[in-house]
This record gives C-alpha cells, structure tokens and sequence, in this order.
C-alpha cells in the first residue's frame, strides 16, 4: 500500500532562516506531489505541484522554491523565513488521473517568530 | 476565477441527528467532486468522490449530491456521532492536474 512521510513534525524557526521540509512517498512510481500551505482556520492553499522529476510549477510567488531530485521526493524550502510563511505545511500525491483522489501527508507545523 | 464556498459558520448539531454541509462553485463545470475530511493538525483524508452524471452517492452513513445546474454540492452525515466531529472540504479539479479546495465546514456533534 501507498504511504506518503513529511518530517519534521513540528518547527519553530527564527524570521530570515533556511527552511527544508522532506516529503517521500512509497508503494507508488511517478505520482504527481503537491506542497500546500494552510493558515489557521483557513482553507489549503497551492503552493507548488510536480508531475516528474524535476518538474516544478508554482502557484504563488513568494519566498519559497521546490524540488523534486527523486521520483517520490519532494522538497520545500526557503532561504529567508518570513512571519507569514507560519502555516500547515501538507504534501500530497495522487496519480495521473483527473478523477484521482489526492492523499495528503501528516503535515508540518512551522512556526515563525 | 474559479471558486468554492463553503459555509465558513461551524455547524453545531445534536447527536442522531442528520448534519448537513453546503459547497457552492463558480465560474466553473466541473466532470466531479470530492468531500474530504480533516481533524484538528491532521491531513485531510478523503470521504468520497462524484461525478457529473451522477445524483447522489452514498457509502455507509455519508451521502454526497451533485447538482450542476445550481452549481452545489450536499454533503450529509446521517445518525451523526461525536466522532463525526471534524471540518469537511469539498474540492474540484481544476482543470489539468490541480484541485481546488475550498476553506471547509467545522462540524460539531454533542453527545
């Protein structure tokens, strides 16, 4: 069966620091991956997509950049933290299809300050 | 632009009873519709999918309607429960190979 890991868990980080969030997936090849970013008490919102290896679209222009080195390996990551990247972290996949459902990952909290 | 609204109001309801949440779209003709469902600092986990041509769909006490002609989505809980407790979104696909979600519904079952 598919599983989908993000890690870490929870971050705090001091404004203008690196950021990287891992997000691997198993039990499946060439998934399309999805970074969201939920606010609190808000809805998700697309930050960045990827249908292959080192193919990344992005949503929204902002301080945040996305890698994909591995079929089922995907990065978010940032040079210069800002107070308002706080958020729900969440990766997702889901397979080709349009109909296809999309799985998420546990997600990561990270906290600005 | 395409758009989803959700009841951004939570909704509070007694135990046993049916719940009932509302997703209303714009500007848009989706082929299908997914309800998800999220717990408090979890993933969403998807519920269930419809599609255009269909109705109505059901799957244990979850039962989803689809109408294109007034552009919603129902989502109804029946024989609600506490652990129903959690916020519901609903979601399109938006064209190619992103999905639109909207900010959901917090749901509220008393025991």
């Amino acid at each position: 069966s598919q599983t989908i890991h993000q890690w870490p868990a929870t971050l705090v980080q001091p404004v203008g620091s690196p950021l990287s969030l891992e997000c691997t997936v198993e039990g499946t090849s060439n998934p399309n991956l999805y970074w969201y970013r939920q606010a609190a008490g808000r809805g998700l919102q697309l930050l960045f997509y990827s249908v292959g290896i080192g193919q990344i679209s992005s949503e929204v222009p902002q301080n945040l950049s996305a890698s994909r080195p591995q079929d089922r390996q995907f990065i978010l990551s940032s040079k210069k933290l800002l107070l308002s990247d706080s958020g729900f972290y969440l990766c997702a996949w889901r397979t080709g299809g349009r109909a296809d459902t999309q799985y998420f990952g546990p997600g990561t909290r990270l906290t600005v300050l | 632009s395409q758009k989803i609204e959700q009841n951004s109001e939570a909704l509070n309801i007694q135990e046993g009873k049916t719940a009932t949440l509302t997703c209303n779209y714009t500007n848009y003709s989706p082929a299908y519709l997914q309800w998800y469902r999220q717990d408090p600092g979890r993933g969403p986990v998807f519920l269930l999918l419809i599609r255009e041509n269909e109705k109505e769909k059901r799957k244990e006490r979850l039962k989803v309607t689809f109408d294109t002609t007034l552009k919603q989505s129902l989502f109804h809980i029946t024989a609600s429960q506490p652990a129903d407790s959690a916020t519901y979104l609903c979601a399109l696909a938006s064209g190619g190979f992103k999905t639109i979600f909207g900010a959901g519904t917090r749901l509220f079952v008393k025991a």
